[in-house]
């Protein structure tokens, strides 16, 4: 099984803050990897997918970037919406999501 | 509008059973994958199952060995989980998802239902 691991686990940051969260994958996956945003008691939310592609409605201040086996997550200035926990999911193999990072108020 | 909205879910005793329901609506259902990830409480997501947009395949976690069912009926728009000699580690909000891509599965997400809760407990 593809084991996927993010990191950190979590992290304070301010509004506008710069946020980068890494995926790192146990094997090669090439690009086939997706972003997600999931807030307390709701269904996590699609951002990313491709890697690097953006979901319609998705706002450009998240963008993804990676292949093979590390990936990132970017939020190039955070808002006060996007206080929640992300989680990758690889889906070369069927689908295995990384423990999630929660991204919190500073 | 796309609607995934998840019932069946409920307090079951250990070695129990339970049907999850999934009814669709605001897209072809039938032209689409479908997916069960379930999540732990304070935990993180896990992948369950899969189903092929005309259900002629289905996949399924390793970790479950046999005990859970995907189906669908596409008349009825509708996604079911059947799962049988339930465990503690099962307990767990459960979500259906709607496969970005296609018919067959791509195993990424791009609409989720609210989930249900499954409580495995004596």
């Amino acid at each position: 099984d593809i084991q996927m691991t993010q990191s950190p686990s979590a992290l304070s940051a301010s509004v506008g803050d710069r946020v980068t969260v890494t995926c790192r994958a146990s094997q090669s996956i090439s690009i086939w990897l997706a972003w997600y945003q999931q807030k307390p008691g709701k269904a996590p939310k699609l951002l990313i997918y491709r890697a690097s592609t953006l979901e319609s409605g998705v706002p450009s201040r998240f963008s993804g970037s990676g292949s093979g086996t590390e990936f990132t997550l970017t939020i190039s200035s955070l808002q006060p919406d996007d206080f929640a926990t992300y989680y990758c999911q690889q889906y070369n193999t069927r689908g295995t999501f990384g423990q999630g990072t929660k991204v919190e108020i500073k | 509008e796309v609607q995934l909205v998840e019932s069946g879910g409920g307090l079951v005793q250990p070695g129990g059973s339970l049907r999850l329901s999934c009814a669709a609506s605001g897209f072809t259902f039938s032209s689409y994958a479908m997916t069960w990830v379930r999540q732990a409480p304070g935990k993180g997501l896990e992948w369950v199952s899969a189903i092929s947009g005309s259900a002629e395949n289905t996949y399924y976690a390793d970790s479950l060995k046999g005990r859970f069912t995907i189906s669908r009926d596409n008349s009825k728009n509708t996604l079911y989980l059947q799962m049988n000699s339930l465990r503690a580690e099962d307990t767990a909000v459960y979500y259906c998802a709607k496969d970005h891509s296609g018919t067959y599965p791509s195993y990424f997400f791009d609409y989720w239902g609210q989930g249900t809760l499954v409580t495995v407990s004596s």
